[in-house]
Parts: structure tokens; sequence; C-alpha cells
């Protein structure tokens, strides 16, 4: 079955260290996004990528940065600049850019202990 | 920039009872999303709506976008267990088929007890 799959499902990081988050998908789909999910808040969005090669700021990216070299695949690095980076982290696509009558398909997230 | 609220935040009732959240934004949508987010889980996708006034039906579940295209809200008829987890509604400020990015709300969580 098609799908996103994100790993680690649980990743402890010390402070200073960076960290990556895995994304891959085999749904085909042109457009993946990165959001964080804090308890008591909606989805914030990190980054998102429309196309291979290329990818766009959200409103939350200050400490992150991503890469979007296969289709398949766009992981997300936590530096050591992102001040509080404890939380949830969920990966999505969509089949293209503005398409929304499927909505997106996330994965299952990992969530990330900053300790 | 772009603001899209839920309320109420949360909600308890008793197996089939009514409920009802409400998604309001800060500026007039293209089309608004469902999601909804088992505790524990990812969010899934439940429906999309693009018209003012449209309403759509999925069994037990009611959507409706409001006129001004700046309000939605989910319905649900006599709540199950099943029905457990956190809703959120995600809206986007360009048509479907040209680059846009969602909102998401806040989310409402719902518990269901018997």
């Amino acid at each position: 079955d098609g799908g996103i799959t994100q790993s680690p499902k649980y990743l402890f990081r010390k402070e200073g260290q960076n960290v990556t988050l895995s994304c891959e998908q085999n749904l085909n789909h042109d457009a993946m996004y990165w959001y964080r999910q804090d308890p008591g808040q909606g989805l914030r969005l990190i980054y998102y990528s429309q196309i291979v090669n290329d990818f766009q700021k959200g409103d939350i990216a200050e400490g992150y940065s991503v890469s979007r070299e296969k289709k398949e695949s766009f992981p997300l690095t936590v530096t050591s600049a992102q001040k509080n980076p404890t939380a949830f982290y969920l990966c999505a696509s969509s089949l293209r850019p503005g398409s929304t009558e499927r909505g997106y398909t996330f994965g299952s997230g990992t969530r990330l202990t900053v300790v | 920039g772009q603001q899209v609220m839920q309320i109420p935040q949360y909600q308890h009732v008793q197996e089939g009872e009514d409920f009802t959240t409400y998604c309001n934004s800060s500026t007039t949508l293209s089309n608004i999303q469902w999601y909804k987010q088992r505790p524990g889980g990812h969010p899934v996708f439940l429906i999309q709506l693009v018209k003012s006034g449209e309403v759509k039906k999925q069994k037990r579940l009611t959507f409706q976008f409001g006129e001004a295209k700046k309000n939605s809200s989910l319905h649900i008829t006599a709540t199950q267990t099943t029905d457990v987890g956190t809703y959120f509604c995600a809206g986007s400020r360009r048509p479907t088929g040209t680059a846009s990015k969602l909102t998401f709300g806040t989310g409402t969580r719902l518990q269901v007890t018997l």
C-alpha cells in the first residue's frame, strides 16, 4: 500500500546537536510538507516543497533546514539554532501543488525530545 | 498572517449526545478542509468544502462552509466512542490547482464517555 513513512518514531537529542528526520513517500505526490505540532496548538508549517530541488519556508522555518533531491524524499534537519525543538513533527504530501481535493496525506510522525 | 481559530478547545460529551466545533478565519478562504487526529495518531483527511454556504454530510458528520467563506463548522450527531480525537480545520486562501499552503486551526479535542 502507498503511504508516507517517517522515521524514527521517537528521537532523543542532546542540546547543541543537529538531527535529521526522515520522510519518504511512495504515493507519487509532487508536493511535500513539514509541520510541527505542540500540545494545545494546531499544526504549524515549517517548510514545503512543490517540486524536486525546490522548497519554500513556512511560518516557522528558523532553526530548520530541508532538502528535496528526490521526489520521494523530504528530510528535515533540526539544527542547534532551533530554540525549542521538543515537539511532534509531521510530514505530509499532496498530489500536486495546490491540489487539495483529496487533502494531505500525513505520516505517523516523529516525536523529538531534547535532553 | 492568516489565523484560524477553533472553539471550543475541548469538549467532553456522553455517548449519544451531539457535538459541534466551529472554525473561524481572519481572512476569506478559498477552501477549507477538515481532519481528524486520534490520540497518539496523525491527522487524517475527512473532507473539503469549496463553495460559499456549502453543506456536506458523511454519515453522522455534517460539514458547513459559511456564506462569507470565513468560517466553518463540523457537527457530529449522536456521538460514539469511536469519534474521540482532535478535529482540525485547515484553510487555504488560494484556489485549488494553484500553489498554496494550508493553515491549520487550533483544534477541538473531543472526549466521549459511555
